[in-house]
């Protein structure tokens, strides 16, 4: 079993919807969570970043964290075209050196 | 300005040779790291320098060597390049692992391909 596992996709959404993405880990010791976006031939750049559990939310996106479900999400509301990119989600332990990282969910959001 | 640097931007080589690639950050980092990342867009950690010391070494084969200058600068050299390097290498850094920030900032990345 991975550590990390994420539904590479594709997900293909009209424009206005509300996305739902999703990333489930097997170790509990993991404290630090991340969403990546990824634009086709670019790096990662973060989106969000949530310390432990509970939910945080900026503008459009919101990430949640159940720690006693092992699960995370990370909401899009009126998604827009320009959103259309890889997401992936990542996270690490306190003090650990290693940051694990999703497949990536490949999300397309049409006009 | 850029955060993370990465060149060249673009590598197309033969079998065989050797080739290196280089990565800065200006943003007063202690960490940076090296990641390939396959054609089904999977980011897999190489290695890891904090304060230019190396604290992850991922099972990647020899030929790939990593080195630190100075805690700005991380570069990776890769001796007799094979089919199966062709791939995405992307530089990151971030705040010092032993205080416990974990998100990373990523260079542009490198694309290599071999013929």
């Amino acid at each position: 079993q991975k550590e990390v596992e994420q539904d590479p996709g594709p997900l293909s959404v009209p424009e206005g919807a509300i996305v739902s993405l999703n990333c489930t880990y097997s170790n509990s010791a993991f404290q630090y969570f991340m969403w990546y976006r990824q634009y086709s031939r670019k790096g990662p750049e973060l989106l969000m970043y949530t310390y432990s559990s509970g939910n945080k939310e900026d503008g459009r996106f919101t990430a949640q964290v159940d720690k006693s479900s092992k699960y995370i999400s990370l909401f899009i509301r009126d998604s827009q075209p320009s959103d259309s990119a890889t997401y992936l989600c990542a996270m690490s332990a306190t003090g650990g050196f290693k940051t694990i990282f999703g497949a990536g969910t490949r999300l397309f959001v049409k006009a | 300005d850029t955060a993370v640097s990465q060149t060249p931007k673009y590598l197309v080589t033969q079998m065989g040779n050797d080739k290196s690639i280089k990565c800065e950050q200006n943003l007063g980092h202690d960490t940076m790291y090296w990641y390939k990342q396959d054609s089904k867009k999977f980011l897999k950690i190489m290695f890891s320098y904090n304060n230019k010391e190396l604290i992850i070494n991922e099972t990647v084969p020899n030929r790939f060597s990593p080195k630190s200058p100075d805690k700005a600068h991380l570069n990776l050299h890769i001796n007799s390049l094979e089919l199966g390097d062709s791939a995405v290498y992307f530089c990151a850094s971030s705040q010092d692992k032993t205080s416990g920030e974990q998100v990373q900032f990523f260079g542009p990345g490198t694309r290599l391909t071999v013929l």
